[in-house]
């Protein structure tokens, strides 16, 4: 099976600076990841994806890192602003057994 | 349009009722998903349905039983819940696999007394 660990369950960052959101799985067959945004009260919000065969991909403000040789992923945001807190979580999967397990989630606190 | 609508937002009921969620999306999407989130933990799988057939159910109790009368919706009929049933239950779709891009709606809250 596979488990999702996400580094630290909150963080604070100052408004205007970056920040980086780590998680780490077990399973080296999984091939596909996945960052979901939850703010309070919502349903979880789709930020951006990586396969496994690319190590970066950069979308608006966000990039997602993987690291395969150490079973690791990162978010990082670019230019944190007040929208940006909630708690986010990362989801990895495998094409080929049709599996998504969420990690614990970190929740971002952005500091005006 | 990536919406997934969910009725109602807000759900108390008593442990002997019988009540219904309700989740519809119009993105053409073959699969849709119910999962159950618990406060500051992550979304759990409770069941799949891909082209309106239950593919996956992750050893739910039989107070659950999901429905999918068409591919645009699906519902989750509660009868007999516990108050460790509590808890926002989201519906999601995607375009057939697990795997693709999911679509979550915004949830219904339910408190069972």
């Amino acid at each position: 099976g596979e488990s999702v660990g996400l580094h630290l369950p909150t963080l604070s960052v100052q408004e205007g600076d970056n920040s980086i959101i780590n998680c780490a799985y077990s399973n080296s067959a999984s091939d596909y990841f996945i960052w979901y945004k939850q703010e309070s009260g919502k349903g979880p919000q789709f930020i951006i994806d990586i396969r496994s065969n690319m190590d970066k991909r950069q979308g608006q403000r966000v990039t997602v890192l993987l690291n395969k040789t150490v079973k690791h992923l990162s978010l990082q945001i670019a230019a944190t602003q007040p929208g940006d807190s909630a708690v986010y979580f990362c989801a990895v999967g495998n094409f080929g057994n049709e599996k998504l397990t969420f990690g614990t989630g970190t929740r971002l606190t952005i500091i005006p | 349009d990536t919406e997934v609508t969910q009725t109602p937002k807000h759900l108390v009921m008593g442990m002997t009722n019988k009540k219904s969620l309700k989740c519809e999306q119009h993105m053409g999407h073959r699969a849709m998903y119910w999962y159950k989130q618990k406060a500051k933990k992550p979304p759990e799988l409770m069941f799949v349905y891909s082209y309106e057939k239950l593919s996956i159910n992750e050893s739910v109790p039989s107070r659950f039983s999901p429905e999918c009368p068409n591919s645009s919706l699906l519902n989750l009929h509660l009868h007999a819940l516990q108050p460790e049933d509590s808890a926002l239950y989201l519906c999601a779709s995607s375009q057939g696999r697990m795997t693709d891009t999911q679509y979550f709606g915004p949830g219904t809250r339910l408190t069972v007394l």
